[in-house]
């Protein structure tokens, strides 16, 4: 299948500091890609989806000035969580979608602890 | 507003028991489910996916149903292996008000006993 990649795979950073964490597909290009955060021992909750050269759809309650999503190309979108505090603390795992393979094909990346001191 | 449901949380069974995994979803109006395998801080690895005309799908010792009109899968796994424990996760995939976005179950942490 598709491979999707993510940098860095964890991260730790003081509190108040900008973290950017990359999502790439490798092998296809991806017109939209979807964020999700996920919480200690809980479910993935989605946080944004991604269409390539166009602004970002956040879901209910997601700050998008906290959370900035960019997809400059087809191939890679990148989420910058913003003056990250401890509770911005969780695991980030991006998915892609590829083009022409149905509604159904996601590929999911291998996430991003990001820790906040 | 969509909402899947996973149960057990947890579950925890000595090697070689066959167990059932389940999960519900409160809108049957899906384009399809899928299964995923959780380990540890590590990403989501897919098991299986049912379309919404599917009723099952099975690979090796897994095997996935799906009654899409109740709202309920089922996940089978066969002769349980130490390996298998990790968090199982169900999501389905709802008709766009927008996009199409997978929505995922609550999991169940299952630990298979050597």
């Amino acid at each position: 299948g598709a491979v999707v990649s993510q940098h860095p795979s964890r991260v730790i950073c003081k509190s108040g500091t900008s973290v950017k964490i990359e999502c790439r597909s490798l092998d296809f290009q991806a017109t939209t890609m979807f964020w999700y955060r996920q919480f200690p021992k809980k479910s993935l909750m989605l946080m944004a989806t991604s269409n390539e050269g166009s602004k970002a759809t956040y879901e209910q309650g997601v700050e998008k000035d906290k959370f900035l999503i960019n997809h400059a190309s087809l191939t890679l979108s990148t989420l910058t969580v913003t003056s990250a505090h401890p509770e911005d603390s969780s695991f980030y795992i991006c998915s892609a979608r590829e083009p022409g393979q149905g509604i159904d094909t996601q590929y999911f990346g291998p996430g991003t602890r990001l820790t906040v001191l | 507003k969509q909402e899947v449901t996973q149960i057990p949380a947890a579950l925890s069974v000595p090697e070689g028991e066959n167990l059932v995994l389940n999960c519900s979803f409160t809108d049957s109006a899906i384009y399809n489910l899928q299964w995923f395998r959780q380990d540890p801080g590590k990403g989501l690895t897919s098991l299986l996916l049912i379309q919404s005309s599917q009723r099952e799908q099975t690979s090796g010792r897994l095997n996935a149903s799906l009654d899409k009109s109740s709202g309920r899968s089922t996940l089978y796994i066969a002769a349980s292996q130490p390996g298998d424990s990790a968090t199982y996760l169900c999501a389905v995939l709802n008709p766009p008000s927008g996009t199409y976005k997978y929505i995922f179950g609550t999991g169940t942490r299952l630990k298979v006993l050597a």
